[in-house]
């Protein structure tokens, strides 16, 4: 079947370097954010989230910064591994919308042996 | 761990047809959630359900219905199943209130020939 992948930005990175990936947000008032991970085939998977009231968050191998002012998110992946080729998505909180979540379009990272 | 399972991985029905998509979540989530998923377009939510027998329109409601008659069951019905219906359909669930997070299914990939 045709990949979640095809017509997202891409990023290309070497195994055992770092790879940031970026996301814009849109609602200023959201204060719940979250990063998914989407293998082929598979449900996006939860990797990591973030609330408003902090800019950094770390996890294994993971963080994610959060820049209010300027509405951007980022998940930084140390040591890049074969398995963390994948899609990632960021998704926000929306503000009043019962428990619901906004997401982005997806990165696609494909990792280089 | 919390459990999301969706009743086919891979579904071919025609045009016309209705289609019954099931999920199932086994961690008494209040909320649950369709999405359906196309390469470049990310996750767009179809319906929602913060209760038993509650259901809100999300962004692309129109073609589907819902049912939740049970607080770990969410079905996704397809009154009359139209080629442009496929795509990957992804259930979630995640606890009220402050709960966002989001826990996926596998997802069904549905053809309408």
């Amino acid at each position: 079947g045709e990949s979640v992948g095809l017509h997202l930005p891409t990023l290309s990175v070497q195994e055992g370097d770092n790879s940031i990936i970026n996301c814009a947000y849109s609602n200023s008032a959201s204060d719940y954010f979250i990063w998914y991970k989407q293998e082929s085939g598979k449900g996006p998977q939860f990797i990591i989230d973030i609330r408003s009231n902090m800019d950094k968050r770390q996890g294994q191998r993971v963080t994610v910064l959060l820049n209010k002012t300027v509405k951007h998110l980022s998940l930084q992946i140390a040591a890049t591994q074969p398995g963390d080729s994948a899609v990632y998505f960021c998704a926000e909180n929306v503000p009043g919308g019962n428990n619901r979540l906004a997401f982005g379009k997806g990165n696609q990272v494909v990792v280089i042996p | 761990d919390v459990k999301v399972t969706q009743s086919s991985r891979y579904l071919v029905k025609r045009t016309g047809e209705k289609v019954f998509l099931e999920c199932v979540q086994d961690m008494d989530h209040e909320n649950m959630f369709w999405y359906r998923q196309d390469p470049g377009l990310g996750l767009r939510l179809i319906y929602f359900s913060y209760d038993v027998k509650m259901k809100e329109k999300g962004d692309i409601p129109e073609g589907y219905s819902v049912s939740r008659e049970k607080k770990e069951r969410f079905s996704l019905i397809l009154e009359s199943a139209s080629t442009n219906q496929t795509s990957m359909y992804l259930c979630a669930s995640s606890f009220g209130l402050a709960g966002y997070e989001q826990y996926f299914g596998p997802g069904t990939r549905l053809t309408v020939t």
